[in-house]
Order: C-alpha cells, then structure tokens, then sequence
C-alpha cells in the first residue's frame, strides 16, 4: 500500500537558518503530494501541494518540488522564523479514482526556531 | 468561510466508558473525514463519508467504534466502549466541489480524548 516516510524529529534551528525536512514516498500511479502544517493546538492546515512530477509547490516561503525519479517531496525554507514552529506532515493522496482521495500521512516533523 | 467546526475539545473518560465526538463540515463539502493521531504519529483515517453513505471503514475498529452522518451534513463518532489505546486526537475533515483540487482536505482542530 502507500506510504510516507519522513525526516524523524525533533529539529531545533536559530532563527534565520535554512530548513529542510526529508520525505519520501511509495505508491502505485500517480499521486498528488502535500505539507501540512499543525500549529500548537490547532487543526492541520494545507501548507503547499504538487500533483505531478517536477511541479514545486510553494507558499509562504516554503518549497517542495515532487521528484518521481526519487520518490521525494523534500520541504525547503530560506530563512525561518519562530513563528514557523510547528509539526510537519508530508501526505499523499493516491491515484485511484474517486473525486476526493484519502490521504497517507507521514509521522510528523516537529520544528523550533529559537530567536 | 466558517471551517470544520469539532466538539469537545477535550474528553478524559475512564475504561470501558463510552464517548461521542461530533464533527460539522465547511458547508456544501461533499466528503467527510475522521481520523485518528496518536501521539507522536501522523494522522490516520478510520472512515470516509461521500455525502451520507460510507466509502471507505476499512480501518474502522468495528467492534467498538460507530460513525454515521446523516442527512450528509454533521456527523458523529462514538467509542464503546474506551480502551486505553484508544487515547488519541481524533480529527475530522472535509472536502468539496467547492476546493479547486478536488482532494484538498481542511481539518477541524480535533478533539483530544485521554482514556484512564
């Protein structure tokens, strides 16, 4: 079945360093890529998205571009701030038919950006 | 737009005892979701509505929890009885003709149940 692994946490970086949190993916066809993002006590939220290969997703500075050759949809940041502190989930939704796909979840990343 | 609104935020019950969740979906979303995120671990999903009826339970715990969704608007969760395995965050989510992508999901902000 599919499945998503991801970079094991904790990461606790200084306020202005480059992120990047590790995923990569196993799944028949064709799936769509996703980041949420989970805020200390509150819901999930779609951070980026792709849905095919070499489409970068982006959004508030964040990037992932899914790359097919690798099973990968690494997330990036230039420059992270404290506010950016987090959980971060990489997901899949896989190629089966249907108008509203279930998503496979990675375990989660837990960030800090201390200042 | 209002988004996934989930009650309680948070339930302690003991062994044995018996919880319900109640989940309202972003209106007009077509698909709801509930999903179990144990601690540590990234959520996983127990069942999928498309308006009333169920199209995935597959990885639903039958023997003791129920969901349903009637008139494929709200919908409830119960556990019945509570094991301790099952202290968790439970989510819901929804999804619609309303999204650009077909399969983008929001998440209501869950519902922590501890069981002691």
């Amino acid at each position: 079945g599919d499945s998503v692994t991801q970079m094991e946490g904790p990461v606790t970086l200084s306020e202005e360093a480059f992120l990047t949190i590790n995923c990569t993916y196993t799944a028949t066809g064709y799936p769509s890529l996703f980041w949420y993002v989970q805020y200390p006590g509150e819901g999930l939220q779609l951070l980026l998205k792709a849905t095919k290969a070499d489409d970068k997703g982006s959004n508030k500075g964040f990037e992932a571009t899914y790359r097919k050759e690798t099973t990968s949809f690494h997330l990036e940041k230039g420059s992270v701030q404290v506010s950016d502190s987090a959980v971060y989930f990489c997901a899949l939704s896989g190629s089966s038919s249907g108008s509203a796909r279930q998503l496979t979840f990675g375990s989660g990343t837990q960030l800090t950006v201390l200042p | 737009e209002a988004g996934v609104a989930q009650s309680p935020r948070y339930k302690i019950i003991e062994k044995r005892q018996s919880v319900a969740f109640w989940c309202n979906p972003i209106s007009g979303h077509a698909t709801l979701y509930w999903y179990q995120q144990i601690l540590g671990q990234g959520p996983k999903l127990l069942i999928q509505f498309q308006n009333n009826g169920v199209v995935d339970d597959s990885q639903l715990p039958k023997d003791r929890f129920s969901a349903e969704r009637l008139k494929g608007v709200d919908s409830t969760l119960k556990i019945q009885p509570a094991k301790l395995e099952d202290s968790a965050v439970y989510l819901c989510a929804s999804s619609g003709a309303g999204t650009r992508v077909k399969n983008i999901q929001y998440f209501g902000a869950g519902t922590r149940l501890s069981v002691l």
